[in-house]
């Protein structure tokens, strides 16, 4: 059973950081392209970061660039997305997401809140 | 970035009706790379459409996709009660990724 599973998720302040895992199972982990998508309480779909198969490659939305790094451990079949100096506007449910072209898989979400 | 502009925001339907959902691209989607999504409240997004017009596995002919450059669209041929939900165009053709702002589609 293809399966994503998102962790890591809670309350945080301001102004701090947040890692969030996605571990993944039932498919080919390694040679799949992984995203992160948000999306805040009663808002639509944003989408936020990738990373390529083998981890070489990254790329961000504008408003997380430099903030946050997605990463992926390909022997734990496992991504990340590190989250740092976190602002209200981050509140959200991530999702992480398999690309098969499309984006065929996706997870249950994690919620994130960001206090002030 | 291209900006993809769904509308309407709210279609007003009962079951059996047919639903025509537009989603307008700011730039040229090129190879129709672009995607929809489904959402049903409190659950993840399900892929229904990739590349405009193929459907995603398991998904019923009940749903299409057509449409390239700028326009395109999505059609429930027969509304089922499960299919009042939010739907959501993605273009995967450009980054980044953007998404259109949904279209509701509830029970009239």
């Amino acid at each position: 059973q293809v399966l994503l599973v998102e962790s890591g998720g809670g309350v945080v302040q301001s102004g701090t950081s947040l890692r969030l895992s996605c571990a993944a199972s039932g498919f080919p982990f390694r040679t799949y392209p992984m995203h992160w998508v948000r999306q805040a309480p009663g808002k639509g779909l944003a989408w936020v970061s990738a990373i390529s198969p083998d981890g070489s490659n990254e790329y961000y939305a504008d408003s997380v660039k430099g903030r946050f790094t997605i990463s992926r451990d390909n022997s734990k079949n496992t991504v990340y997305l590190q989250m740092n100096s976190l602002s209200a506007e981050d509140t959200a449910v991530y999702y992480c997401a398999r690309q098969s072209g499309a984006l065929d898989i996706w997870g249950q979400g994690t919620m994130v809140t960001v206090s002030s | 970035e291209i900006v993809l502009t769904q509308s309407p925001g709210t279609l007003s339907l009962s079951p059996g009706e047919r639903a025509t959902l537009s989603c307008r691209a700011s730039q040229t989607v090129t190879s129709r790379y672009l995607a929809w999504y489904q959402q049903r409240p409190g659950q993840s997004p399900r892929l229904l459409i990739y590349g405009a017009s193929s459907r995603a596995t398991g998904i019923p002919d009940r749903f299409s996709g057509s449409g390239s450059g700028t326009d395109f669209t999505l059609t429930i041929s027969r509304l089922e009660p499960e299919d009042f939900a939010v739907y959501y165009c993605q273009q995967y053709s450009s980054t980044p990724r953007t998404f259109g702002q949904g279209t509701k589609v509830e029970i009239k």
